[in-house]
């Protein structure tokens, strides 16, 4: 069975801040991982994955096998941030997706 | 524009009337996926097709059906809704293989009174 778990429901950071939205997972295999973002009033899209090692807005994340954890840091936040934050993992089969249980991520001015 | 069209945007019934969320797609994608969202849980997945004709369940088939007809359309039936599917619905698509991107409808807001 596959598993993600994002421990903080709510964060709150000031605008210059850095921020880091932990992500932990439980998968047997070689997981594929991601993090999407869910904007007010937009449609959820992703944001970065792991098979890529990209740099979006500012926003990393790597993977740590050893701690199977996938967490997304940005060194500086911005007020334009806020947002619902999910991270996902897809299997070996690449049909299950399994997603977190969000983290709302509030960046104050 | 290449896009996934969910509708309705909401939807208000009775626990016991069949309904349909109809899904579609226009990216040729084989890959298409149900998704609940409910508060504290995140988003589960329900249901989920590789391709036509190719269904199977996700976290949380219990109460859904779907179908895989055609490749651009997959919708969500719910024969005898409950209460406890009151949720906000996500359909999503994608090329298959590891590392690719969901496209995410604009969600369908289900109440079942």
């Amino acid at each position: 069975a596959q598993r993600v778990t994002q421990p903080e429901k709510l964060l709150s950071v000031f605008k210059g801040a850095p921020v880091e939205l932990k992500c932990n997972y439980s998968y047997s295999g070689s997981p594929e991982l991601f993090w999407y973002v869910q904007y007010s009033r937009q449609r959820l899209q992703l944001l970065l994955r792991h098979i890529s090692r990209e740099s979006i807005k500012g926003f990393t994340a790597d993977l740590n096998k050893g701690e199977t954890s996938f967490h997304l840091k940005k060194p500086f936040a911005q007020e334009e941030d806020s947002a619902m934050y999910y991270c996902a993992l897809s299997g070996t089969s690449y049909g299950k997706l399994t997603f977190g249980q969000g983290t709302i991520l509030t960046v104050h001015p | 524009e290449a896009q996934v069209t969910q509708n309705p945007r909401y939807l208000i019934t009775v626990t016991g009337k069949k309904l349909t969320v109809t899904c579609s797609q226009n990216m040729n994608h084989e890959y298409m996926s149900w998704y609940r969202q409910d508060p504290g849980l995140g988003l589960r997945q329900i249901y989920y097709s590789m391709n036509v004709e190719v269904t199977d369940k996700g976290d949380v088939p219990e109460g859904y059906k779907v179908s895989r007809k055609e490749k651009r359309n997959f919708p969500l039936i719910l024969e005898s809704p409950s209460p406890n599917q009151t949720s906000l619905y996500f359909c999503a698509s994608k090329f298959p293989g590891p590392g690719e991107k969901l496209f995410f409808g604009s969600g369908t807001q289900l109440s079942v009174l």
